[in-house]
C-alpha cells in the first residue's frame, strides 16, 4: 500500500510569504505527526494530532505556525511570515497505535523549504 | 521522554556486524526503545524497538541489558545500503495515547567497502 506523501517536495519561497506543507498519512492511522529537521540536525517535534483529539500544538516554535488535519487524513502544516530561520527540511509521519503499547512511526519524505 | 546518548559517528567495515550503542539511563519502566534511521535526504524508517527482552527481526537485533539502562542496536553483515544515521529513542504512551519523542543528533554509520 501507499506510504505517507507529502507536497511539495521542496519549496523555494521569499521571507515574509505564507507556505503551506501538505501531509497525506496512511490510511487508517490515527495518530499523525510533524517535525522540523534543521541542516546536520535531528527531527525537532512540531504538533500532534490524534484522531478528533485536541492536538499536542507544544511543539510548534511561534504563533507563525499552525496545523490543521480534517479527521483522520490529511494534515495542512502552514507558516505565515516566513523567516529565514524556516529554513529546513519538515517531516510528516503517521502511526497506528494498538491499546497498550507505542507505534512505530512511518515517515514521508519530507518537504525542503527553503526561505531566501 | 528519557534522554538518550550516542556516539556521534562510526565506521564498520562491509559484511562486518555493526554494533550502535545507545545509554538511557533514566529509562522509566514503561519506556519503550526505539530505533529508527536515515538514509541521507530520505524519511526516518523504524527499524525496532523493545521493552525489556531482546527482539530480532530482518533488518536487525536489539540486546537491552538488565537494568535496561543502555542497548545495542546490532546489523549483523553491515552493507554500504546501510550507511545513514541511526536514531536511539525511549519513549512510552502518555495520556492521549501516543509517543511524543525527541530524535537527537543519532550516529552516524559509515559502511566501508
Amino acid at each position: 500500500g501507499a506510504g505517507v506523501s507529502q507536497s511539495p517536495s521542496n519549496k523555494v519561497t521569499e521571507k515574509g510569504k505564507d507556505v503551506e506543507l501538505r501531509c497525506d498519512p496512511i490510511s487508517g492511522h490515527t495518530a499523525l505527526y510533524w517535525y522540523r529537521q534543521r541542516l546536520g540536525q535531528g527531527l525537532e517535534f512540531l504538533i500532534y494530532f490524534q484522531g478528533n483529539s485536541a492536538p499536542d500544538k507544544s511543539g510548534l516554535p511561534s504563533d507563525r505556525f499552525s496545523a490543521e488535519r480534517t479527521g483522520e487524513s490529511v494534515s495542512t502544516l502552514t507558516i505565515q511570515r516566513t523567516q529565514q530561520e524556516d529554513s529546513a527540511v519538515y517531516l510528516c509521519a503517521s502511526s497506528y497505535s494498538p491499546a497498550g503499547r507505542p507505534g512505530e512511526q512511518f515517515f514521508g519524505p519530507g518537504t525542503r523549504l527553503t526561505v531566501l | 521522554d528519557a534522554k538518550t546518548t550516542q556516539p556521534p559517528s562510526m565506521d564498520c567495515a562491509e559484511g562486518r556486524a555493526a554494533n550502535l550503542p545507545c545509554n538511557h539511563s533514566t529509562i522509566s519502566g514503561n519506556e519503550y526503545v526505539y530505533w529508527y534511521r536515515q538514509i541521507h535526504s530520505q524519511g526516518p524508517q523504524y527499524i525496532i524497538h523493545g521493552l525489556k527482552n531482546n527482539e530480532t527481526n530482518e533488518m536487525a537485533s536489539l540486546i537491552i541489558t538488565e537494568d535496561r539502562k543502555s542497548s545495542t542496536l546490532i546489523l549483523p553483515h553491515a552493507t554500504l545500503r546501510d550507511t545513514a544515521v541511526y536514531y536511539c529513542i525511549v519513549s512510552d504512551m502518555n495520556s492521549g495515547g501516543y509517543q511524543k519523542v525527541t530524535f537527537g543528533i543519532g550516529t552516524k554509520l559509515q559502511v566501508i567497502p
